[in-house]
């Protein structure tokens, strides 16, 4: 069956420490793929992406993830977490026209000061 | 500033009431989604549309329905056949690159 798994569902780091949330996904051809972040109470955020090309892709407030089809994995990765890094992370994946996007359960990241 | 809103912000329903979400989005965006969010469970989908005057049901259509009269408008009516409606719903729109950006969110809560 078609899936996005996010394994963690609570993550704990410390202020400056480094950060991997882990995404795999279970799909016939290989997706459109998305990181999302959510504050409390708020709309989704977008902070990367990935369509085609690198597999390494840059997004924005530092993150970086990388793809890798072999693994069918999209792990979002930051070097040095901050405090407002708090939040739930959200993997998604979508098709040409993203009506059938899917979203992982998400990884809720707390930051220890 | 372009983006989408979503009023109320909050929203309580009674038993046995049908309650409006307004979506509103100036990004000149053809396809509009709606969503809905339960603790633990991601986003599930409830209804999209990809043009004005046409909508498809997504995976939990069930006891909701919704319109799509002008391009910049997709709201979403909870009707009394949800049996289950608290949530956190959020509505999102789709670019031309096929990315998702979404609203700040509407929590309803059924008294």
């Amino acid at each position: 069956a078609q899936s996005v798994t996010q394994p963690d569902i609570h993550i704990t780091v410390s202020e400056g420490a480094s950060l991997e949330l882990r995404c795999n996904y279970s799909y016939g051809a290989t997706p459109y793929l998305f990181w999302y972040v959510q504050s409390p109470g708020q709309g989704l955020q977008l902070l990367l992406k990935y369509f085609s090309g690198d597999t390494l892709v840059q997004g924005i407030k530092g993150f970086e993830a990388e793809f890798k089809r072999s693994q069918s994995s999209f792990n979002l990765r930051k070097p040095s977490v901050h405090w407002s890094d708090a939040a739930e992370y959200f993997c998604a994946v979508g098709f040409y026209n993203n009506n059938d996007m899917r979203f992982g359960a998400g990884t809720r990241l707390t930051v220890k000061p | 500033d372009g983006g989408i809103t979503q009023s109320p912000k909050y929203l309580f329903r009674k038993e046995g009431q049908n309650v409006t979400l307004s979506c509103e989005q100036n990004l000149n965006h053809d396809a509009m989604y709606w969503y809905r969010q339960d603790p633990g469970q991601g986003l599930r989908l409830i209804y999209y549309s990809q043009i004005v005057n046409d909508f498809q049901k997504g995976d939990i259509a069930e006891g909701y329905s919704v319109s799509r009269e002008k391009k910049e408008s997709f709201p979403l009516t909870v009707t009394s056949a949800q049996k289950n409606p608290t949530a956190f719903y959020l509505c999102a729109s789709n670019d031309r690159a096929d990315t998702q950006y979404f609203g700040p969110g509407t929590r309803l809560t059924v008294l």
